[in-house]
């Protein structure tokens, strides 16, 4: 079975300093991850994934995540905080095997506030 | 291009009655997903398609939930009886062949009184 831990429910930044999302997962193989944004009433978008080749994966709106095998880690990160950051970010691990192809375990969420 | 539809993007139903959702997916995408998102679950699978075959019905919740896929396009899931807790809003995905990156509609926001 795989799972996924967002280790904060809630994150309040100030616009400009860095933004750091916490994930933690597990995986009895090696995993695709995945991170997506929701903005309030809007769907989910992705941000970025890890497919196994590069360990820092670069996504969009500067953001980026680093996969550590050692620490079953993909924490999500941005040098500087834009007020329009402000959304609720959801760690994903995606499962293949048997019957099912792509099938996303979510973590939490995290509720990212970014203050001017 | 187009993405992800889904429609209503809002439903009010009575306790009791039947609801249709739809999800148009994105054209050559054969892959589709249906998640639910409620409050007190989070995020969570329910059923997926390749093609119009559902080979994972894992993550429905009860046999009140059913969905069906027809010419490897639009898809529908069909809530019978709804109950309160059936209150949720259901987001649709779907993938090209062979990848796992999946994009999503806005969701149908269900409200179950």
């Amino acid at each position: 079975a795989q799972s996924v831990t967002q280790l904060d429910s809630h994150v309040s930044v100030s616009e400009g300093t860095p933004v750091l999302l916490r994930c933690n997962y597990s995986s009895s193989y090696s995993p695709s991850l995945f991170w997506y944004v929701q903005h309030p009433n809007k769907g989910l978008q992705l941000l970025l994934k890890y497919t196994s080749a590069a360990t820092l994966v670069k996504g969009i709106n500067g953001f980026e995540a680093e996969f550590k095998k050692s620490e079953t880690s993909f924490h999500l990160t941005k040098p500087s905080a834009h007020m329009s950051d402000a959304a609720e970010y959801f760690c994903v691990v995606s499962f293949s095997g048997g019957t099912s192809y792509g099938k996303l375990t979510f973590g939490q969420g995290t509720i990212l506030t970014v203050h001017p | 291009g187009a993405g992800v539809s889904q429609s209503p993007s809002n439903k009010v139903t009575e306790k009791g009655k039947d609801v249709e959702l739809r999800c148009d997916p994105i054209s050559g995408h054969t892959a589709l997903y249906w998640y639910r998102q409620s409050l007190g679950q989070g995020l969570e699978f329910l059923i997926y398609f390749q093609g119009n075959s559902a080979p994972d019905k894992s993550g429905l919740p009860s046999d009140r939930f059913s969905a069906e896929r027809t010419g490897g396009s639009v898809s529908t899931l069909t809530i019978q009886r709804t109950q309160q807790e059936d209150s949720a809003v259901y987001l649709c995905a779907s993938s090209l062949p062979g990848s796992e990156t999946q994009y999503f509609g806005p969701g149908t926001r269900l409200l179950v009184l």
